[in-house]
């Protein structure tokens, strides 16, 4: 069973920017969640979507925003990128939203805001 | 905003030596889980325990929740080179309906051969 695919793995962009991530879950898993990992904040819960429908949101600004398909793959997406939106940029899947168990990860988007 | 606070933040140990991380977190969880990360690299779960439980084994790994101190430990025995990670436990709560997974900030275990 493939695990879980982000791409691309590593991006540059500059201030100013937008940028698109991907994440193609797990095969029969409809939950994904996205989390930013940064040196001094750890692990940040940014969103979480099952169902085509976001579930779960943390406390992050307008300008990121995510969507699930109806195949279960995700993509997040964040505007007007800043010089801290430099991260690495988390998915994990899991079988269902609300029934609790192991995140599935994948190996993360690492992104460079210039 | 994190819910799990690791404690200590870095650990170095000789290899063979046994490495307790703690971790205590701030509001009723369903269950709390340890995922283990490579430099850069995504989590990988290591071990599950439920709120009703209060230990837990798998191989060389202990987890021990203390749900009155809201507090949990994972001890890895007989530690090895290999086992030089960082290690982060998540806190699985009922939010808006769902259940939401928060990690704590982590420790970063330096095992020496």
């Amino acid at each position: 069973k493939a695990g879980v695919t982000q791409t691309p793995r590593y991006l540059i962009k500059t201030r100013g920017q937008q940028v698109t991530l991907s994440c193609s879950p797990i095969s029969g898993h409809r939950s994904v969640s996205w989390y930013q990992q940064t040196p001094g904040q750890g692990l940040q819960f940014l969103f979480e979507y099952f169902s085509e429908t976001q579930r779960n949101k943390g406390n992050f600004p307008g300008r990121f925003s995510g969507r699930q398909f109806s195949n279960s793959r995700s993509e997040m997406n964040v505007s007007t990128l800043e010089l801290g939106d430099s991260a690495l940029y988390l998915c994990a899947s899991r079988l269902l939203a609300g029934a609790g168990g192991e995140l599935f990860f994948g190996e993360g988007s690492r992104l460079t805001v210039l | 905003s994190q819910q799990g606070e690791e404690d200590p933040q870095a650990l170095s140990i000789q290899e063979g030596e046994n490495a307790t991380m703690n971790c205590s977190y701030k509001t009723s969880i369903n269950n709390l889980q340890w995922y283990r990360q490579n430099s850069g690299r995504g989590l990988v779960h290591l071990i599950l325990i439920r709120s009703n439980e209060r230990e837990k084994h798998s191989g060389r790994l202990r987890v021990t929740l203390d749900t009155s101190k809201k507090s949990s430990s994972l001890l890895i025995t007989a530690s090895r080179a290999a086992d030089t990670a960082s290690y982060f436990c998540a806190t699985d709560t009922n939010s808006g309906g769902y259940q939401k997974v928060t990690f704590g900030i982590g420790t970063k275990l330096q095992v020496i051969p």
